[in-house]
C-alpha cells in the first residue's frame, strides 16, 4: 500500500525557512522509475506545482519559486524534503507531496496535506 | 504559464449526466496526451481519477470518463450521484520552459 505522509511546522514567521518533510512507504525512492512532487494549495484556490526529484536526484523547480526552494531526499529514510526560504503571507497553503514516475505526467498518490500558516 | 481555464462551477441532479472543460494551449493540453483529473472533497487530498486524457485507475469508477479536444480536455460524471459532489482539477504536462505541470482554475460540482 502506497502511502505519503507530509510533517513539518503549521505557523511560520515572514522571513523564516520552511522546512517540510514528506515520509513515504510502499514504494522505494531508490527505484529508478518513482520521484515526488511538492504541491500546493492556497486557501480556497487551485493547485501549484513547486518542484520534484527522482530517485537519480534529478531535480526540477518551479521558475518562480526556482531561488528559494531546495528539494532533498534520503532514501534511507524514505523522506523527502522540501525548504522554501524567505516565506511570506501568500506563501500561506497546505503542501502536498504526491508520487509521480517517470515517464508517466500524472500524481497518482498524494499525502493528506499540511496546512502551513505566515504569519507574525 | 498560466493555469488551465476550468468553469467555476458545474451542477447536475442526481442520474444525470455533466462535463467539465479544462482549456488550455497547444503547449500543454493541445500538445501531449497527459492529462489528468483529480477529485477533492473539502479538507482532503487531491485523488487521482483521469490520466493520460481517458484512463481510470484501478478502484475507479467507470463513471468516470475523460476525452480531449484540439486544446480542450473533458471529464464526463455520468449516472451523478451525492458522493461526487466536490472540486475537480485538471493538470497537464506542459513544454512551458517554467514548470513541466500546470494545473487548471478548478470547479466546483453540485448535486442538486
Amino acid at each position: 500500500q502506497v502511502t505519503l505522509k507530509e510533517s513539518g511546522p503549521v505557523l511560520v514567521k515572514p522571513t523564516e525557512t520552511l522546512t517540510l518533510t514528506c515520509t513515504v512507504s510502499g514504494f522505494s525512492l531508490s527505484n529508478a522509475r518513482m520521484g515526488v512532487s511538492w504541491i500546493r494549495q492556497p486557501p480556497g484556490k487551485a493547485l501549484e506545482w513547486l518542484a520534484h526529484i527522482f530517485s537519480n536526484d534529478e531535480k526540477s523547480y518551479s521558475t518562480s519559486l526556482k531561488s528559494r526552494l531546495t528539494i532533498s531526499k534520503d532514501t534511507s529514510k524514505s523522506q523527502v524534503v522540501l525548504t522554501m526560504t524567505n516565506m511570506d503571507p501568500v506563501d500561506t497553503a497546505t503542501y502536498y507531496c504526491a508520487r509521480i514516475r517517470r515517464g508517466y505526467f500524472h500524481f497518482d498518490y498524494w499525502g493528506q496535506g499540511t496546512l502551513v500558516t505566515v504569519s507574525s | 504559464q498560466s493555469a488551465l481555464t476550468q468553469p467555476a462551477s458545474v451542477s447536475g441532479s442526481p442520474g444525470q449526466s455533466i462535463t467539465i472543460s479544462c482549456t488550455g494551449t497547444s503547449s500543454d493540453v493541445g500538445g501531449y496526451n497527459y492529462v489528468s483529473w483529480y477529485q477533492q472533497h473539502p479538507g482532503k487530498a487531491p485523488k487521482l481519477m483521469i490520466y493520460e486524457v481517458s484512463n481510470r485507475p484501478s478502484g475507479v469508477s467507470n463513471r468516470f470518463s475523460g476525452s480531449k479536444s484540439g486544446n480542450t480536455a473533458s471529464l464526463t460524471i455520468s449516472g451523478l450521484q451525492a458522493e461526487d459532489e466536490a472540486d475537480y482539477y485538471c493538470s497537464s504536462y506542459t513544454s512551458s520552459s517554467t514548470i513541466p505541470y500546470v494545473f487548471g482554475t478548478g470547479t466546483k460540482v453540485t448535486v442538486l
